[in-house]
């Protein structure tokens, strides 16, 4: 089995500063990992991903993170957040991205983001 | 370039009533579609998934069940909504390692 969790149900931070939203996932493999942003009433959008390689990953929007083995985390960063910033973030894992197995992810719970100006 | 379609966008339906929310697919073939549901506003429930014209799997037992008539076309259905139905419902397709999203379906039973 496989689960993401996002220990922060917000985070607030001023408009300028530094962003980090937290994700932690268990699988019993090698994991594949995303980051997802949602506005308001609106579907998801891809932001970023580690498949393998280079644990600092770069994605949309000047966002990036980190893949990290031994803590098995994979955090959201951006180095200096913006109001437009302000949303709904989710981290998500799967075990296969074997079409016929299904491509499954896993979602954390999300992370509201609010950057005040 | 690839587009995912949801419709309708809102939708108001009784206790008892029936269900069906459309989703398609524009610009690709053989995709795997999925159904997912988001309840206030957080966590998203995978309800459904499918890798090819009528193969459906369920991951949540429910009163709602899913078809794929066609290779772009998702539809997720209901003989009598619950209450407990209501939610946002996102339907998404896969793209290698990528899974994109429609912009979602408001369900509200009253």
């Amino acid at each position: 089995a496989q689960s993401v969790a996002q220990p922060e149900d917000q985070v607030n931070v001023a408009e300028g500063n530094p962003l980090t939203v937290k994700c932690t996932y268990s699988v019993s493999g090698n994991p594949y990992l995303f980051w997802y942003v949602q506005y308001p009433n609106r579907g998801l959008q891809f932001l970023l991903k580690y498949i393998t390689g280079d644990n600092l990953v770069k994605g949309s929007y000047g966002f990036e993170a980190e893949f990290n083995k031994s803590q098995t985390s994979f955090h959201l960063k951006k180095p200096s957040a913006l109001v437009s910033d302000s949303a709904l973030y989710f981290c998500a894992v799967s075990l296969s991205m074997i079409k016929a197995a299904g491509n499954k992810l896993t979602f954390g719970g999300g992370t509201r983001v609010l950057v005040k100006p | 370039s690839q587009t995912i379609h949801q419709w309708p966008a809102t939708l108001v339906q009784p206790v008892g009533s029936p269900l069906s929310l459309e989703c398609t697919v524009e610009g690709t073939s053989n995709p795997n579609l999925y159904w997912y549901r988001q309840a206030a506003g957080r966590g998203l429930q995978l309800l459904f998934y499918s890798v090819g014209i009528g193969q459906i799997s369920s991951e949540v037992p429910q009163n709602l069940s899913a078809s794929r008539p066609q290779d772009r076309q998702f539809i997720l259905s209901s003989k009598k909504l619950l209450l407990s139905d209501s939610g946002f419902y996102l339907c998404a397709w896969n793209r290698a390692y990528e899974q994109y999203f429609g912009p979602g379906t408001r369900l509200t039973v009253t």
